[in-house]
């Protein structure tokens, strides 16, 4: 079976410090796919990343980049910089290769302080 | 514009009244899927549909109910509600099954109290 777990349920900083979101996954397939989602005050799941099992390169994407490790099956996701708008819940996501189940993590919510 | 929409956003019912939360999408997916959140646990699934006339249970199956006669909708019927259903609900759909890896496009959420 598959899980997820996002060890720090709330994370608060100071605006334009950096802060990293951990995520731990368990599965036992060789082939699978990660997500982070980011859902704003506002309520809706806003998609961010997806990294399959086989690409292990970290990705950069503006301020936003994640972190993969296989060997620790971790895949953290830091904030450069923060902002306010950053403030939100961010869930980390598993879905196995042929599966048709994603399953979530029980969030971080990060609170971001002008 | 591409999305998936739910309806109704809000509502407040009373135990044993049953209730239908619609979803559709404009997007021809043939995958669609209901979550529900509740605070610590995450999203958890609930049913997903592969196509048309094709279901099965997510995580949390007990006490729902779905169907799938078109390809855009995908309804979530509570036949006998009961307050442990008082929750988050979302509505996702996506191209092709996870297992190819395209990332879920979700609803805006309906929020439903059950007293």
């Amino acid at each position: 079976a598959q899980k997820v777990t996002q060890a720090q349920t709330e994370i608060s900083v100071v605006e334009k410090e950096d802060v990293t979101l951990d995520c731990v996954y368990e599965t036992r397939d060789t082939t699978y796919y990660l997500f982070w989602y980011k859902q704003p005050p506002s309520g809706e799941l806003v998609f961010l990343i997806r990294r399959n099992s086989f690409d292990e390169q970290n990705e950069i994407s503006g301020r936003y980049s994640w972190n993969f490790q296989k060997s620790t099956s971790s895949f953290n996701f830091t904030i450069t910089a923060s902002q306010v708008v950053d403030s939100a819940v961010y869930f980390c996501a598993l879905s196995e290769e042929g599966g048709n189940m994603l399953t979530f993590g029980g969030g971080t919510r990060l609170m971001v302080k002008p | 514009e591409a999305q998936v929409t739910q309806n109704p956003r809000y509502l407040i019912t009373v135990t044993g009244k049953k209730l239908t939360v619609t979803c559709s999408q404009n997007m021809n997916h043939e995958y669609m899927s209901w979550y529900r959140q509740d605070p610590g646990l995450g999203l958890r699934q609930i049913y997903y549909s592969m196509n048309v006339e094709v279901t099965d249970k997510g995580d949390v199956p007990e006490g729902y109910k779905v169907s799938r006669k078109e390809k855009r909708n995908f309804p979530l019927i509570l036949e006998s509600p009961s307050p442990n259903q008082t929750s988050l609900y979302f509505c996702a759909s996506a191209l092709l099954p996870l297992g190819s890896s395209y990332e879920q496009y979700f609803g805006p959420g309906t929020r439903l109290t059950v007293t």
